[in-house]
Parts: structure tokens; sequence; C-alpha cells
């Protein structure tokens, strides 16, 4: 299945590197999503991007950085990470950004902070 | 409290056999409800949606009961297949969808 795809799938960095996750979607849909996933906790909305506007930001720490060029692409840049920071990110697409729609998950960027 | 709440398990079940999960949420004005299934080291894929009247998709059951503010999914006949964890998920408001931590199935010979 290639709806969602996202890299690098697996990233190792130190805590002064910079770095950037890769996301893209083929399913024609106009919101994007960032996700956090640690161990035995329940996914963290990060940001949602409707029509390529930022439009959720939840408290997120400025060492994570989003930008969506187009409804089909979203980065997230990182700078200066925490080793608390070592979790799965998930980027999810949805049609329209509404509650009730299914999203489509990418495979997931497994970073790990030294 | 959490807001979606469900036990983490595992839940250890024999092949064929029927098991059931709950899934419990705090806010009333919650409108849309989703089962998630994650295989370990995998994404998220959705289950099923939930309706008012409860939906079923072949071996799958799930049902919504308002009043008491919880979700449920049943599995009959389990297969091996079936081992993975459950995501249970609540839709607050456009592009806010609270998930639960998972529960985790697993499904033996």
């Amino acid at each position: 299945e290639t709806g969602v795809t996202q890299t690098p799938r697996h990233l190792v960095m130190g805590m002064t590197n910079k770095k950037s996750l890769k996301c893209e979607q083929h399913l024609g849909h106009n919101a994007m999503y960032w996700y956090k996933q640690s161990a035995k906790k329940p996914l963290e909305l990060m940001f949602v991007y409707s029509l390529e506007e930022r439009v959720e930001n939840n408290s997120v720490p400025s060492r994570f950085s989003p930008e969506c060029p187009n409804s089909s692409h979203l980065f997230l840049h990182l700078h200066t990470l925490q080793p608390e920071d070592s979790a799965l990110y998930l980027c999810a697409s949805s049609p329209n950004g509404q509650g009730e729609e299914t999203q489509y998950f990418g495979p997931g960027t497994r970073l790990l902070v030294l | 409290r959490k807001e979606v709440e469900q036990d983490p398990g595992p839940f250890n079940v024999p092949e064929g056999a029927t098991v059931a999960f709950n899934c419990t949420y705090s806010n009333s004005a919650s409108q849309s409800f989703f089962w998630y299934r994650q295989d370990c080291r995998k994404e998220p894929k959705l289950l099923m949606s939930v309706y008012s009247s409860g939906n079923e998709d072949g071996r799958f059951t799930a049902q919504l009961n308002r009043a008491s503010q919880y979700i449920s999914l049943l599995i009959r006949d389990s297969k091996l297949s079936d081992s993975a964890t459950y995501l249970c998920v609540v839709g607050r408001s456009n592009y806010q969808l609270i998930w639960g931590a998972g529960t985790k199935l697993i499904i033996k010979p």
C-alpha cells in the first residue's frame, strides 16, 4: 500500500543535529497530520494542516517545526531534540479534516535521539 | 482522568473464542467513534467506525452507548491474525481525534 509514504523509516540523531522527516500522500486528501507515538501511550496529535494552512498546533516545543508546501507533502523539521523525543512519528491524511473521516497513516519514522 | 480510557491488556484468548473490549470516553459532546487496529511496529489502520445503531462487519461488532459513554468491540471466532493492539478513537471536533492507548490482544493456537 502506498497511499501515504514516509521517509526515512528509521533515524538516529544526536541532540545537536538537524534533520527532517518527509511525508507524501497520494490520496488527493486536503488534510495532513503529524502524530507522536511513544511506547504504551496514546497517539499525540502534534500538527494539522488543511489545504496547506496550519489549523492545529497542540503545544508542541519549538524544536519541532512543520512545513506544508502543498497538499500532498508534509515535513517535520527537527533541531536540538532531547532523548525524550525518541518515538514513532506518524503522518496521516484525511479527505477534509472532518471529525468523522477515516485517517490514513504512513508507516512512520522511528526516531532515536542520543 | 484520561479523555479516552482502555484496558491495556494483554488479553490472552484461545483461537476460536469470542473476546470483547470496552472503551470509555469523558467528553459527552464527542461526535464520532472508531476502532483502529495497530499491528506490532506498524501504523494504525481503521477497523471500523462506530454508529449509534451499532454496526457489524463479519466477525466484528461495534456498539456505542452514549448514556454511559462507552464503546465496545466484539470479535467472534477469533483468528491468530486478530492478534494486534486495538485503539479506541473519539472525534471531538474537526481535525481532533482523541486516541486511547490501546488494548493488546494475543490469540493463542
